[in-house]
């Protein structure tokens, strides 16, 4: 199997309500990241996985969690959804941890209304 | 922290004509890898080309080549014979593995290539 599957491909959720985001990696590949797109800007790490620890968090609230199983496949869980959290949701999965072989997955569009 | 500044939300260019995108980025670190990303309507990020910053030399890839300018931290994307597929959101990334395995993205370019 290849490549990085996301799903749902779009989702529309209510203020306060909670959200898990899925993601699927090739198989054999131990490092997962996610990433959070607002319209117009660039991407903004969430956190990482590695072998099912978390391995690096960017500045984003405890109410964003994760989730990484053994068979290469992770979640992202979103608590009390505000408004700002509407966005391009994106995840980023290789073999190892490092600068290299990174694939993106086309990413969950979710909207807080 | 590190930043990346693009400072040309959008840009356009003539089929088969030539284009360069802009990237600034700021750090203390001296190794770190700078990298050009696609985003086309489809949202997947594709890497369109990476440079360490220990090489001297400029990275090439077919079409896409790069300036990179450590002492002035500045890492530009040259796209020959520009082809209508090439027409999407191209950021400008930096990561240091040795504080994090993330990517800093800048705020991406809009590249349109007219017919």
């Amino acid at each position: 199997e290849t490549g990085v599957t996301q799903s749902p491909t779009h989702l529309i959720k209510t203020r306060g309500q909670q959200v898990t985001l899925r993601c699927s990696s090739q198989s054999g590949h131990n490092t997962v990241s996610w990433y959070q797109q607002a319209l117009g800007q660039g991407p903004q790490f969430i956190f990482q996985y590695y072998r099912e620890e978390e391995n690096g968090r960017g500045n984003f609230p405890p109410r964003f969690s994760g989730l990484q199983f053994p068979n290469y496949s992770s979640e992202l869980n979103v608590n009390a959804l505000e408004l700002d959290d509407s966005a391009l949701y994106l995840c980023a999965s290789s073999y190892e941890r490092g600068p290299y072989g990174y694939t993106f997955g086309s990413g969950t569009r979710l909207t807080v209304v | 922290a590190q930043t990346v500044t693009q400072s040309q939300p959008e840009m356009s260019v003539q089929e088969a004509e030539t284009v360069t995108l802009s990237c600034t980025y700021d750090t203390s670190e001296n190794n770190y890898y700078l990298f050009w990303y696609k985003q086309p309507p489809s949202r997947q990020m594709i890497l369109v080309i990476r440079q360490e910053a220990y090489k001297q030399q400029n990275a090439t890839e077919n079409r896409f080549s790069v300036n990179f300018q450590k002492a002035a931290k500045s890492f530009s994307l040259k796209i020959s014979d520009s082809q209508l597929g090439d027409t999407a959101m191209y950021f400008c990334a930096f990561m240091n593995p040795s504080t994090g395995n993330q990517f800093y993205f800048g705020t991406g370019t809009s590249l349109t290539v007219i017919p």
